[in-house]
């Protein structure tokens, strides 16, 4: 059983293009969380999705970011017109039940550079 | 606002001593979980302890619990090179029982 999937490791984006951030969960988990992490930050929360609906999204930026997870396929975090300022780790984490606390695990997240 | 808050924010020390880092928290909790971050890498899972706990111990770590405080501590014992890293608390309580993380503290053993 493969653990949390993120791709790419490693995202390099110029200043107004669109970066898509992909978690692909546990096999079996059904809850999603994404977080960001800042440099030398600890992570913050961003959204809580289960399969196709946003449970908490009270951490994301109102404009630019939206995320989805459809019934089939990855979790996707996208960040439209991407400005320096989005340079930073986005990790994600998946449960099997509304437990995220006792009961997710954590992708070795996506690092994106705005240049 | 973060939930927790981690004390140092960097703490540097000879392989061999022991590291104790502070960790306070502002709201209740079900558990507080510590995390361990290489730098540049993702997260590895440590320790759990619950709120009814007040201690407990996974190879060379302790970690105690004082609900009253709101604040737990991390003992790493012996410390090694390897355990360089940032180590976070987290956190539960919001809805879906989500994870808050504190700010870190940057931990470097000397060799």
């Amino acid at each position: 059983n493969a653990g949390v999937m993120q791709n790419p490791r490693h995202l390099v984006r110029r200043r107004g293009q669109e970066a898509r951030l992909r978690c692909s969960p546990m096999k079996g988990h059904s809850h999603v969380y994404w977080y960001r992490q800042l440099p030398e930050e600890g992570l913050k929360f961003m959204v809580y999705l289960q399969k196709e609906n946003i449970i908490d999204e009270s951490g994301m930026p109102k404009e630019r970011f939206s995320a989805e997870f459809p019934k089939e396929g990855p979790s996707i975090l996208r960040i439209q017109q991407v400005v320096r300022g989005d340079s930073a780790a986005y990790f994600c984490a998946s449960s099997p039940v509304d437990r995220m606390a006792t009961e997710a695990f954590f992708g070795q997240g996506t690092r994106l550079t705005v240049v | 606002s973060q939930q927790g808050e981690e004390d140092p924010q960097a703490l540097s020390i000879q392989e061999g001593e022991n590291a104790t880092m502070n960790c306070s928290y502002k709201t209740s909790i079900n558990n507080l979980q510590w995390y361990r971050q290489n730098s540049g890498r993702g997260l590895v899972h440590l320790i759990l302890i619950r709120s009814n706990e007040r201690e407990k111990h996974s190879g060379r770590l302790r970690v105690t619990l004082d609900t009253s405080k709101k604040s737990s501590s991390l003992l790493i014992t012996a410390s090694r090179a390897a355990d360089t890293a940032s180590y976070f608390c987290a956190t539960d309580g919001g809805a879906g029982n989500m994870l808050t993380f504190g700010g870190g503290t940057r931990l470097m053993v000397k060799p």
